[in-house]
């Protein structure tokens, strides 16, 4: 069974900090997505990476897939209150498979 | 604007009374799918379809009921609600084949069975 381990589970940081959540597994996967969801609303896709090794950058954020396509990384760079919400990591085993969510990091920027 | 809507948004009911969800998608995906969000707990799949008439079990898909008659809708039945299938849902579609590369989510729609 493919699962997608999220860490920390909970974050709570000052503005203009910078912090790095992390999303492991055992499993390679094809893709791996981060998506950002806040209170009261659905989750909302942030980006896809598909390469082992593959960096992408979202303005303050930068989401990186591992080497061996196992894990991923997404950094935020002077964190704003804005930035406030859970972020789920989901992954596909291949092109056709449905993908797996991990539980999330919940984070919490303080002004 | 692309988008999945849900309907309604909340609603609070009496365990057996049924009760339907509501998912229409505009942006003719294939594939469409129904989760439940409990803390601690994440996203669980509850039944997802690959197409008109193509419906499936996921993870969780006891005491739910889904039906697949036009491409845009995805109607979430629950037939005789209880307590425990209190939680916050969302419908999820994307093309077939770029599931890959993301869902595109509704609002959510938080059920309260009391």
């Amino acid at each position: 069974t493919q699962l997608l381990e999220q860490s920390p589970q909970f974050l709570s940081i000052q503005e203009g900090e910078n912090l790095t959540v992390y999303c492991n597994s055992s499993s390679v996967f094809s893709s791996l997505q981060w998506y950002r969801q806040e209170p009261g609303e659905g989750p909302v896709l942030l980006v896809t990476v598909v390469t082992g090794g593959e960096v992408k950058k979202l303005k303050r954020l930068t989401f990186q897939f591992g080497d061996a396509r196992k894990d991923s990384s997404l950094h935020i760079t002077a964190a704003q209150p804005g930035d406030t919400g859970l972020y789920l990591c989901a992954g596909a085993g291949n092109r056709d498979d449905k993908i797996i969510f991990g539980k999330g990091t919940r984070l919490h920027i303080l002004p | 604007e692309a988008q999945v809507t849900q309907n309604p948004r909340y609603l609070i009911t009496v365990t057996g009374k049924k009760l339907t969800v509501t998912c229409s998608q505009n942006m003719n995906h294939e594939y469409m799918s129904w989760y439940r969000q409990d803390p601690g707990l994440g996203l669980r799949q509850i039944y997802y379809s690959m197409n008109v008439e193509v419906t499936d079990k996921g993870d969780v898909p006891e005491g739910y009921k889904v039906s697949r008659k036009e491409k845009r809708n995805f109607p979430l039945i629950l037939e005789s609600p209880s307590p425990n299938q209190t939680s916050l849902y969302f419908c999820a579609s994307s093309h077939l084949g770029d599931s890959y590369y993301g869902y595109t989510f509704g609002s959510g729609t938080r059920l309260t069975v009391v």
